[in-house]
């Protein structure tokens, strides 16, 4: 089932400009995390966030993380036209107490589009 | 160079074949694991390996085999069984531990029934 929904499906900005996307989930996790896929090509990992994580930053990338309302949001700041790709979140749960042996569910994605 | 690898990059299949898609990687992880994606869509978990010689079904696990024998290697054969088989299909591998499971991912397989 794919328990991560993300939002917009598609967003087109200008470089220079801030990207948001969404990710929504529905039942408990283990941690959270964030894809970039390149058309035709396989997906790189771009930040984990954990349960008891609130906020994470890496580079131009920031992070965050509401485990009450469910959701998490990918912040690209001044972005860039390579950029451009898909974005996937990625969802590893729901928690029981147990390790899930590194299953992740992954949401339907949200295309960027960077314009130079 | 550590990775994974996949061949071949395309795949073409007549209805009622079988075919099999290689994966193997030298990062030394226990588990891998094989997705298939469709147009548009996100990633769906075929099958998955925590460890040599076993193997569970994913989300959509039907008309589809794997095995593994080596830790290395995790090969997917998409069966006749396998109605709409025509998807790029991704490989991945992580060292789970408990809190932190980034996986990694091959350049995929796109295969193509004729």
């Amino acid at each position: 089932s794919q328990q991560g929904e993300e939002d917009p499906q598609a967003l087109s900005i200008q470089e220079g400009e801030n990207a948001t996307m969404n990710c929504s989930y529905k039942t408990s996790i283990n941690n959270l995390q964030w894809y970039r896929q390149n058309s035709g090509r396989g997906l790189v990992h771009l930040i984990l966030i954990r349960s008891n994580e609130r906020e994470k930053h890496s580079g131009r990338l920031r992070v965050t993380l509401d485990t009450s309302k469910k959701s998490s949001s990918l912040l690209i700041t001044a972005s860039r036209a390579a950029d451009t790709a898909s974005y996937f979140c990625a969802t590893d749960g729901p928690s029981a107490g147990g390790t899930s042996y590194g299953k992740l569910t992954f949401g339907q994605g949200t295309i960027l589009t960077v314009h130079p | 160079d550590g990775g994974i690898t996949q061949s071949p990059k395309y795949l073409f299949r007549k209805e009622g074949q079988n075919v099999t898609l290689s994966c193997e990687q030298n990062l030394n992880h226990d588990a891998m694991y094989w997705y298939r994606q469709d147009p548009g869509q996100g990633l769906r978990l075929i099958y998955y390996s925590q460890i040599v010689n076993d193997f569970q079904k994913g989300d959509i696990a039907e008309g589809y085999s794997v095995s593994r024998e080596k830790k290395e290697s995790f090969p997917l054969t998409v069966t006749s069984a396998q109605k709409n088989p025509t998807a790029f299909y991704l490989c991945a591998s992580s060292q789970y531990e408990t809190g932190y499971n980034e996986q990694f991912f091959g350049p995929g397989t796109r295969l193509t029934v004729l």
